[in-house]
């Protein structure tokens, strides 16, 4: 059974530049949720994609958005990238769709904005 | 909307002493709740949940957590640390109905003393 995926694993942007991060979801799992974790914080909810379409979303300005593609993998685009945007950005997928929280995380990537 | 406290932001324990993290939640109905560890640079892993049913649980790497719904509280707990258990510890809480994604705690730092 392959695990959740993410690259790549660190990132260095210039502020105002986009960033698309990828994520492969754990075999077999459909829901693909997308977490930032700035340092020394907990992670916060982005967003969730279900089925190719957006389920779900946390308190982020559109700039951020994603894509979910038929094999369940996501990538997550940020535009007009801001100092506040470094953190470690967090994929996690999971089985079933709404209601299924138990949530299996990758590794994350490492988005530095300067 | 929903919430978790993770009252304490470090602590220290001894090797073979036992742990208690304390963990409290704010929502609603009855909620699934979790707990997860962070090690450094890494994604998060799921140490167990709660969905429903008896209110002690099993996780992996010997913890257990107790839902107590009087309390709002889902404390974890392990009887016997070892050195490896050094991490930052998370617990959150997820609605029913998916859209909200998981809501996390800011965390606790476990530091293991010899």
């Amino acid at each position: 059974e392959t695990g959740v995926t993410q690259s790549p694993t660190h990132l260095i942007k210039t502020r105002g530049q986009q960033v698309t991060l990828r994520c492969s979801s754990q075999s077999g799992h459909n829901t693909v949720s997308w977490y930032q974790q700035a340092l020394g914080q907990g992670p916060q909810f982005i967003f969730q994609y279900y089925r190719e379409e957006e389920n779900g979303r946390g308190n982020f300005p559109p700039r951020f958005s994603g894509l979910q593609f038929p094999n369940y993998s996501s990538e997550l685009n940020v535009n007009a990238l801001e100092l506040d945007d470094s953190a470690l950005y967090l994929c996690a997928s999971s089985l079933g769709g709404i209601g299924s929280y138990e949530q299996y995380f990758g590794p994350g990537t490492r988005l530095t904005v300067t | 909307a929903q919430s978790v406290t993770q009252p304490d932001i470090h602590i220290t324990v001894s090797e073979g002493a036992s742990l208690e993290l304390r963990c409290n939640y704010s929502y609603g109905a009855t909620p699934y709740l979790f707990w997860y560890v962070q090690s450094p640079g890494q994604g998060l892993q799921l140490l167990l949940k709660y969905f429903s049913g008896d209110t002690l649980v099993q996780g992996i790497k010997g913890f257990e957590a107790e839902f107590k719904r009087s309390q709002s509280s889902f404390n974890l707990r392990k009887p016997s640390v070892h050195w490896s258990d050094a991490a930052e510890y998370f617990c959150a809480v997820g609605g029913r109905g998916g859209a909200d994604g998981l809501t996390f705690g800011k965390g606790t730092h476990l530091i293991i003393q010899p």
